[in-house]
């Protein structure tokens, strides 16, 4: 088993819809979540970086976090053909540890 | 957030010659920093790991002659493709963390194309 399992999709969904994107964990030490997002051919960019189990909000998204399930989410409203993109679900153990575990990724389209 | 500049975004060389990307963090001082691999349709493939002053950690599989890494200050890391071969065209990311305020993010550079012909 991955340590990080993530739906690579691809996902498409119309415009104004609710995205949900998910990933599994197995190694309970991981105590960071965070989401990229990436464009084609462009580094990854930070979205959402959660610590805590339950929800965070930033603007139109928001990460939810269940350390008993080992499970994370990204959810997009009002998603926009803007949002289309690789979104990767990273984590790790304790703060002194830099290295992060990613997933696939999931390749989201959002059709206008 | 915090500011990773990577250069050059493409690189076109002959096979043989060797390639340098630099990988700089703007506005913070970056104790560590990562250098990844992606292939098309892939995700982040981890390379190596430096920190400042001291040799880089590679992981298992990536030939630390063939990929040279230097991390000569808290906001400069440097990979060095040796002997390219066509084999290498991949594109190549590096991440940077700080440390205190910063938080436990990574923040990432624009990443770097390299095509070896």
């Amino acid at each position: 088993q991955k340590e990080v399992e993530q739906d690579p999709g691809p996902l498409s969904v119309p415009e104004g819809a609710i995205v949900s994107l998910n990933c599994t964990y197995s190694n309970s030490a991981f105590q960071y979540f965070m989401w990229y997002r990436q464009y084609s051919r462009k580094g990854p960019e930070l979205l959402m970086y959660t610590y805590s189990s339950g929800n965070k909000e930033d603007g139109r998204f928001t990460a939810q976090v269940d350390k008993s399930s080992k499970y994370i989410s990204l959810f997009i409203r009002d998603s926009q053909p803007s949002d289309s993109a690789t979104y990767l679900c990273a984590m790790k153990s304790g703060a002194g540890s830099y290295q992060l575990t990613f997933g696939k990724g999931t390749k989201l389209s959002v059709i206008p | 957030g915090a500011v990773v500049s990577q250069h050059p975004s493409r690189v076109i060389c002959k096979s043989g010659t060797s390639v340098k990307i630099e990988c700089r963090s703007l506005d913070f001082q970056a104790t560590t920093m990562f250098w990844y691999r992606q292939f098309p349709k892939q995700s982040l493939m981890l390379m190596a790991t430096s920190n400042e002053g001291s040799k880089a950690t590679y992981e298992q599989g990536v030939e630390k002659d063939k990929f040279l890494i230097n991390h000569a200050s808290l906001t400069l890391s440097t990979l060095t493709v040796t002997s390219a071969h066509p084999e290498d065209s991949s594109f190549y990311i590096c991440s940077a963390s700080g440390t205190g305020a910063l938080g436990p993010e990574a923040f990432f550079g624009q990443g770097t194309r390299l095509t070896v012909v």
